[in-house]
């Protein structure tokens, strides 16, 4: 089993849209949970990072965790088509400085 | 600005010839992260310092080395590079147990 897991895609939605990014972790001690934004070619960019169960929102993101179901996801609201990207997401497991990464979801936002 | 970077941004070395890839940061943060992300994979951490501690994944080949001869750089060293060590290289920085990572832009590794 993958420490992080995340649907490949592509996952299309048409501008305006609510795109819905999802991810699981094996690793019940984990803490700490980000998403990253990576365009092809470029390094990963921080969107936000969640510690607490529940949701927490900024901008047009919300993050939502789950630490019972060990799972994690990012909404990203009124869609549009400089979001797409590739979106990753990391865990950092318990006492330990490491973030570790799912292979990532690629986002199409189509006009 | 306070960054971490990668130095060179684009690397051709021939096959069995021996690389350095470089990082630099302005942050002084005392943990240092190599990754390697090939196309489509995930960014796979190959080790990391804790100030000068330096520590290895498991997985990760022999072939790879790092040094960080101070807080400000770290070097990753590819004794014989392969054609499948081709990817993006990527370097990060945080402080220690604060999770406040940093990425440098990468270095695209091509082998030849």
């Amino acid at each position: 089993q993958k420490e992080v897991e995340q649907n490949s895609g592509p996952l299309s939605v048409p501008e305006g849209a609510i795109a819905s990014l999802n991810c699981t972790y094996s690793d019940r001690g984990s803490q700490s949970f980000f998403w990253y934004r990576q365009y092809s070619g470029k390094s990963p960019e921080l969107i936000m990072f969640i510690y607490s169960n529940g949701d927490k929102e900024d901008g047009r993101f919300t993050a939502q965790l789950n630490k019972a179901s060990q799972y994690v996801s990012l909404l990203i609201r009124d869609s549009q088509p400089s979001d797409s990207a590739t979106y990753l997401c990391a865990v950092s497991p318990y006492n330990t400085d490491k973030l570790i990464f799912g292979t990532g979801t690629r986002l199409q936002v189509f006009p | 600005d306070a960054m971490v970077i990668q130095n060179p941004r684009y690397q051709v070395t021939q096959f069995g010839k021996p690389v350095t890839l470089s990082c630099s940061q302005t942050l002084n943060h005392n943990v240092m992260y190599w990754y390697q992300q090939k196309s489509s994979q995930a960014p796979k951490l190959l080790f990391h310092y804790y100030d000068k501690d330096f520590n290895n994944e498991a997985d990760t080949p022999d072939n790879f080395q790092s040094r960080r001869p101070n807080t400000s750089f770290c070097f990753l060293d590819i004794r014989s590079p392969g054609l499948g060590d081709a990817a993006m290289y990527l370097c990060a920085t945080s402080r220690h147990r604060e999770r406040d990572y940093t990425f440098g832009s990468g270095t695209r590794l091509t082998v030849v």
